[in-house]
């Protein structure tokens, strides 16, 4: 099917563990995007990726890791799960970084729970 | 650094009204404007992008407009309807070529039949 997936959809893990949250486009977009949603906070920017082989850091990059080896995944490692980081993860895509002529298309998120 | 603001946070109104959704920003010099909505429990669906070169978009019974010198976007929405209800962020993109999206709180909108 066409567009972003984002797997698992629902994640519980316990503190300390290593999880990572996977994220597939198939537009061929250079451009990738880690978001996190909290109440409160609304939604900030994790990490991006202008290309394969090619991250930087967001709003708050702390406890995460990306890397970008194939131009349709962006996984999103957090290496040692905090309670903290119990939020909802959606990724994103574009053609531009600037948005170009379509915007940014979001995945559906997964929730991610650490206990 | 730029910052976002919805509103109001919430709204509620009865089936058949039209109604505004109001977005400002701090820095007006951005590259483009998307309104999104968001449903319950589920992820972002893009509603209409405005470049910085426009002034509004329409789809169907929504229309955005755009003022860079204000740092303001409104989404209008006509003739609502129960199922319009959910919130609805706006989003913009720095004209420095930044490539962070950065969201307002959101609106979030019911209406009532």
């Amino acid at each position: 099917d066409a567009g972003i997936t984002q797997s698992p959809r629902y994640k519980i893990t316990e503190t300390g563990r290593q999880v990572t949250l996977m994220c597939h486009q198939t537009w061929s977009h250079s451009y990738m995007f880690w978001y996190r949603q909290d109440l409160g906070h609304g939604l900030r920017l994790i990490y991006y990726s202008a290309a394969a082989d090619i991250t930087d850091k967001g709003e708050v990059p702390d406890g995460y890791v990306v890397s970008r080896s194939k131009t349709e995944n962006f996984p999103l490692t957090l290496e040692s799960a905090t309670r903290s980081q119990t939020s909802v993860y959606f990724c994103a895509s574009s053609e531009l970084g600037t948005g170009g002529a379509w915007g940014y298309t979001f995945g559906s998120g997964t929730r991610l729970t650490v206990v | 650094k730029q910052e976002v603001t919805q509103i109001p946070a919430a709204l509620s109104v009865p089936e058949g009204e039209n109604l505004v959704l109001n977005c400002s920003f701090t820095d007006s010099a951005i590259y483009n404007l998307q309104w999104f909505r968001q449903d319950p429990g589920k992820g972002l669906t893009s509603l209409l992008l405005i470049q910085s070169s426009q002034r509004e978009q329409t789809s169907g019974r929504l229309n955005a407009s755009l003022d860079k010198s204000s740092g303001r976007s409104t989404l209008y929405i006509a003739a609502s309807q129960p199922g319009d209800s959910a919130t609805y962020l706006c989003a913009v993109i720095g004209e420095g070529g930044s490539e962070k999206l950065v969201f307002g709180k959101g609106t979030k909108l019911t209406v009532n039949p």
